[in-house]
């Protein structure tokens, strides 16, 4: 079965670091970009950027970028969003998701099950 | 950025109905369109993607359409379980945008 599995549930401090991670089984690693989106709570969807774990090609949102740090472990098969001082503004759920060919016409065909991060004194 | 717009941002329909909700791009996207489908507490589900095609797994039910600027998303008859949030999403950009969502509920 082809799944992405997110890490758990994070409280944090504003200030403090982070680093979330996204797990990849059932298929081809390498083969596939790994996006990141964003859900604050009641809202819509954000995309933040996305990485190929293959070569490690990373792309941001411009909104997103130098906020976040995306990267993968192609060797255990996992993406990572992290942060380096958290703002409550971040507290959010995060989704990473697989897309086969960003910029070819393919969508984001397999999502995790999202990792909610609450940022708050 | 390419900002995407969907109307309406909300929509009251009843089981059977014919629904069709709207995504309008800032400029060209050519067919790099893809819609999603979110439940609530739940990720969101791939649709639609290159504007037209049905993902694998998807009801038929469901259809999209357009190029360039303008497309639609339609549920030829509304069952139970497509009351939802739609959004749409291009990637004809490097930074990908979704449109703001359209709530469908049951009226």
């Amino acid at each position: 079965e082809v799944q992405l599995v997110q890490s758990g549930a994070e409280v944090k401090k504003p200030g403090e670091s982070l680093k979330i991670s996204c797990k990849g089984s059932g298929y081809s690693f390498t083969s596939y970009w790994i996006g990141w989106v964003r859900q604050m709570p009641g809202k819509g969807l954000e995309w933040m950027g996305i990485i190929y774990p293959g070569d490690s090609d990373t792309r941001y949102s411009p909104s997103f970028q130098g906020q976040v740090t995306i990267s993968a472990d192609k060797s255990i098969s996992t993406a990572y969003l992290q942060w380096s001082s958290l703002k409550a503004s971040d507290t959010a759920m995060y989704y990473c998701a697989r897309q086969p060919a960003p910029w070819a016409g393919h969508g984001m065909d397999v999502w995790g099950q999202g990792t909610t991060v609450t940022v708050s004194s | 950025d390419i900002q995407m717009t969907q109307s309406p941002s909300s929509l009251s329909a009843s089981v059977g109905d014919r629904v069709t909700i709207t995504c309008r791009a800032s400029q060209s996207i050519s067919s790099y369109l893809n819609w999603y489908q979110q439940k609530p507490g739940k990720a969101p589900k791939l649709l639609i993607y290159a504007a037209s095609s049905l993902q694998s797994g998807v009801p038929s039910r469901f259809s999209g359409s357009g190029s360039g600027t303008d497309f639609t998303l339609t549920i030829s008859s509304l069952q139970p379980e497509d009351f939802a949030t739609y959004y749409c999403q291009q990637s004809y950009s490097t930074s990908v945008t979704f449109g703001q969502g359209t709530k469908l509920e049951i009226k």
